[in-house]
């Protein structure tokens, strides 16, 4: 399809298992980001990459989180040893970025739901 | 400390009167503004946008009002329509040493009732 894609769409862990969440972004886009999305919360900032490396990674909460981008497409959201806290649904969005023809809105993924039990 | 703030968690209008929602801001570097509307187990949509050099923007049904020295944006949806039942979230942009990152607020549910 045309627009951003996530998978899995659900996915149940148990505590101190490890996680990889996938984003397939629009292609072309060169902006990709990760957000965590906490009930009755709006999105908060996990990492921005700017083709292949990580431009700010200042939202990631601790380093049990971890994203790459190697290839400057499809990146991996990974989350070692998770916990409870971690349950949340995490969003993907893309972006052509800045510039003087756009104005840089982020298209977002439908998100992976994910359940630490 | 939320630099984005919405500060009503729900809102409930009736079909074709206005919806107002609104949001404050408190990093006077946040140069670009974003509405988003996100409906159950979707991703959030991008609804309008405006700078800080401008003061409104308008688009159909929706026009974002800018007040820089307030520090505040208001979203106008007239005539609001059932359809238009979502959470909105306002969101905020600066250029930070490349980042171009979106910082958002906690979102107000909008229902507009037939």
């Amino acid at each position: 399809g045309a627009g951003v894609s996530q998978t899995p769409s659900n996915k149940v862990t148990e505590k101190g298992k490890y996680v990889e969440l996938r984003c397939d972004p629009i292609s072309g886009h060169t902006a990709l980001y990760w957000y965590r999305q906490s009930l009755g919360q709006g999105p908060e900032f996990l990492i921005y990459f700017q083709g292949t490396g990580a431009a700010d990674d200042s939202g990631l909460p601790n380093d049990r989180f971890f994203a790459v981008r190697p290839e400057g497409s499809v990146s991996t959201l990974k989350i070692q040893r998770t916990e409870r806290g971690d349950s949340a649904v995490y969003l993907c969005a893309s972006s052509l970025g800045r510039g003087p023809s756009n104005t840089g809105e982020l298209f977002f993924g439908e998100g992976s739901r994910l359940t630490v039990l | 400390d939320q630099q984005v703030k919405q500060n009503s968690p729900s809102l409930s209008v009736q079909e074709g009167r206005i919806s107002i929602l609104n949001c404050d801001y408190t990093n006077s570097m946040f140069d670009y503004f974003l509405w988003y509307k996100k409906y159950p187990a979707e991703g959030p949509t991008f609804l309008i946008s405006i700078s800080s050099i401008k003061d409104k923007n308008e688009d159909g049904r929706f026009t974002v009002f800018l007040n820089k020295s307030a520090k505040h944006l208001s979203l106008h949806i007239v005539p609001s329509q059932p359809g238009d039942s979502a959470v909105y979230f306002c969101a905020a942009s600066a250029e930070w040493g490349g980042s171009e990152k979106l910082v958002f607020g906690k979102g107000t549910k909008l229902t507009v009732n037939p």
